[in-house]
């Protein structure tokens, strides 16, 4: 099945610092998106992004489907930035099942 | 607000003892899921639902059961709960399915609901 693998794993930033989150993936995905788990544990979706350039305020995703990759942007961190960012893709079997398939996770810290 | 609501949000029972964590959406989506998260593991798809009466396994269906009546609801139920399903479970929900190529199908998720079972 597809892979979804996500660098770094970790990442400790001071607040005020820009980031660049990567997704690489293993097979073309029809879309793809982002979320950022807070440390309450809710998943919150940051972009909806099969292609393409998107931004939100001090974040930006860029999909380069043809390369299999994406590229979440944090510019001028916040501590509430903190928590683990994911990126996830679609998958699909034989038998017609089809789910999302997340990578591992990037955990940021943002430090004040 | 177009939201994925869960209840409960938090819940420690005992083994064996069935209960059912709801879930509903407002946005008359077409595609129900649950998944469930665990250290190490990452979030794994339990069961999903394409519309009303259809459903279908997930990755890890053990354990579960879950019924599609309506289409705003989604129920996940554990009929004898067991500590190995101690976990954070999420609910989620999109307008088409997945497999529906180029349509719009983006993912929205519940809050979480924490289990846990002793």
């Amino acid at each position: 099945g597809i892979q979804v693998e996500q660098s770094p794993p970790d990442l400790i930033l001071q607040e005020g610092a820009n980031s660049t989150l990567r997704c690489n993936f293993s097979d073309s995905v029809n879309n793809l998106q982002w979320f950022h788990q807070n440390p309450w544990g809710q998943l919150i979706n940051l972009f909806y992004i099969p292609s393409g350039t998107k931004q939100n305020g001090r974040l930006s995703a860029t999909t380069v489907a043809t390369e299999r990759y994406s590229l979440l942007y944090i510019s001028s961190s916040q501590t509430t930035d903190s928590g683990v960012y994911f990126c996830a893709v679609p998958a699909y079997t034989q038998g017609g099942s089809e789910k999302l398939v997340f990578g591992k996770g990037t955990k940021l810290t943002v430090n004040p | 607000e177009a939201q994925v609501t869960q209840n409960p949000r938090y819940l420690i029972t005992v083994t064996g003892k069935k209960l059912t964590v709801t879930c509903s959406q407002n946005m008359n989506h077409e595609y129900m899921s649950w998944y469930r998260q665990d250290p190490g593991l990452g979030l794994r798809q339990i069961y999903y639902s394409m519309n009303v009466e259809v459903t279908d396994k997930g990755d890890v269906p053990e354990g579960y059961k879950v019924s599609r009546k309506e289409k705003r609801n989604f129920p996940l139920i554990l009929e004898s709960p067991s500590p190995n399903q101690t976990s954070l479970y999420f609910c989620a929900s999109s307008f088409t399915p997945l497999g529906e190529r180029g349509a719009y199908n983006e993912q929205f998720f519940g809050p979480g609901t924490r289990l846990t079972v002793l």
